[in-house]
């Protein structure tokens, strides 16, 4: 069965600094990787994804990811924050069987 | 475009007592999803439907809670007796995609909060 593992649970930044959140996954087989966001009130949706091709993959609002395969990886980064980054950060994982796994998200909260 | 529906959005009961939850996926999502998210965790995938029928359910508690997608479109939760460890938010998400291409970006509505009292 696959896992993921997010190593923060609770990230606090002050506006302009750099993020980055650590996702770890176990599974053997080929892999979709995913960051989901929730923001305060809001429904959980997607940031970015990766199936194939390019490693370093970006989505919305400037924030992007790397998989690293050989470590099992799909950190998000984001090179300046702002306050209205702050929030839930998932990331998840789903198999060729369609069946997927969430981590048990970051929470970021970003200071003015 | 409309996103996934669900309701209620707030549901407080006594433990024993039966609970059912609606969702509307997106139109033409063929692939619905019932999650649960207990305060402090990632959603765990309760039941995967692809149509009408059901993908995975490996980690559906069977003995109290059922699920059922009859028409392929909507779809109901329920749980009957409740306990006091239901207490969490029941996310339903949709997509697009054959669950067995796994390229499945999936939609969130915005939840039930149950709390079993």
């Amino acid at each position: 069965a696959q896992s993921v593992s997010q190593h923060n649970h609770h990230v606090i930044l002050s506006e302009a600094a750099s993020l980055e959140l650590g996702c770890n996954y176990s599974y053997g087989g080929t892999v979709n990787l995913f960051w989901y966001v929730q923001y305060p009130g809001q429904h959980l949706q997607l940031l970015l994804k990766y199936f194939s091709g390019d490693p370093l993959v970006k989505g919305i609002k400037g924030f992007e990811a790397e998989f690293i395969k050989s470590k099992f990886s799909f950190n998000l980064r984001k090179p300046s924050v702002q306050w209205s980054d702050t929030a839930e950060y998932f990331c998840a994982v789903s198999t060729n069987a369609g069946k997927s796994t969430f981590g048990d998200g970051t929470t970021l909260t970003v200071k003015p | 475009e409309a996103g996934v529906a669900q309701s209620p959005r707030y549901k407080i009961i006594e433990k024993r007592q039966s609970v059912a939850f609606w969702c509307n996926p997106i139109s033409g999502h063929a692939t619905l999803y019932w999650y649960q998210q207990i305060l402090g965790q990632g959603p765990k995938l309760l039941i995967q439907f692809q149509n009408n029928g059901v993908v995975d359910d490996s980690q559906l508690p069977k003995d109290r809670f059922s699920a059922e997608r009859l028409k392929g479109v909507d779809s109901t939760l329920k749980i009957q007796p409740a306990k006091l460890e239901d207490s969490a938010v029941y996310l339903c998400a949709s997509s697009s995609i054959r669950a067995d291409t796994s390229t499945d970006t999936q939609y969130f509505g915005p939840g039930t909060r149950l709390t079993v009292l």
